[in-house]
């Protein structure tokens, strides 16, 4: 079992509509979660952490089950500018470890 | 006024040669971290080091050397470049202890190797 999935997409999606992203991950002992954007041919960009008690940034909600070991992201409204490839990403332990990531999902926003 | 930068931006060079790339970071982070991005897009860890000491080394050929000479800086040296080492290399840092692990990303480097 890959450490952690996506569905790599894409989802097409009109403008306006609410888009959720969902992922898996396969350490138990993962301690903090991520979701980044990133552009094509750009660097990875922190989107927002992932809190047990979900957390919510502008038209962005993220949640995390960690009985289920389960990440999700909505996105409400969705424009033109969120078309990018959204990476989930776990952090096994904590200080100097590496972040895993999945292998992305590809999101295309429609006019 | 770059929080984590690298350079070169682009690297075209033959098989069999020796380069480097270096990254440095003004964001006062003292753990820093090399990834790889390969053709598939697929994102994964090579090394990180904490206040000039090695932490991680992922399974990656001894080709590769990182060197920290202060906590930001970060440089990578390639030796013996080969075919297979053409991806995007991405520098990034973070804090060591918490509360946030954020990690803060480079622009990249793209290699290519012919």
């Amino acid at each position: 079992r890959k450490e952690v999935e996506q569905d790599p997409g894409p989802f097409n999606v009109p403008e306006g509509a609410t888009v959720a992203f969902n992922c898996t991950y396969s350490n138990s002992a993962s301690q903090s979660f991520f979701w980044y954007r990133q552009d094509c041919r750009k660097e990875p960009k922190l989107l927002m952490s992932v809190y047990s008690s979900g957390n919510e940034d502008g038209r962005f909600t993220a949640q995390l089950n960690r009985a289920s070991q389960y990440i999700s992201l909505l996105i409400r409204d969705s424009k033109l500018s969120d078309s990018a490839t959204y990476l989930c990403v776990v952090l096994r332990g904590g200080g100097a470890d590496g972040l895993t990531f999945g292998k992305g999902t590809h999101l295309i926003i429609q006019p | 006024d770059t929080a984590v930068s690298q350079t070169p931006k682009y690297l075209v060079t033959q098989m069999g040669n020796d380069k480097s790339i270096k990254c440095e970071q003004n964001l006062g982070h003292d753990t820093m971290y090399w990834y790889k991005q390969d053709s598939k897009k697929f994102l994964k860890i090579m090394f990180s080091y904490n206040n000039k000491e090695l932490i991680i080394n992922e399974t990656v050929p001894n080709r590769f050397s990182p060197k920290s000479p202060d906590k930001a800086h970060l440089n990578l040296h390639i030796n013996s470049l080969e075919l297979g080492d053409s991806a995007v290399y991405f520098c990034a840092s973070s804090h060591l202890k918490g509360p946030s692990y954020e990690q803060y990303f480079g622009p990249g480097t793209r290699l290519t190797v012919t």
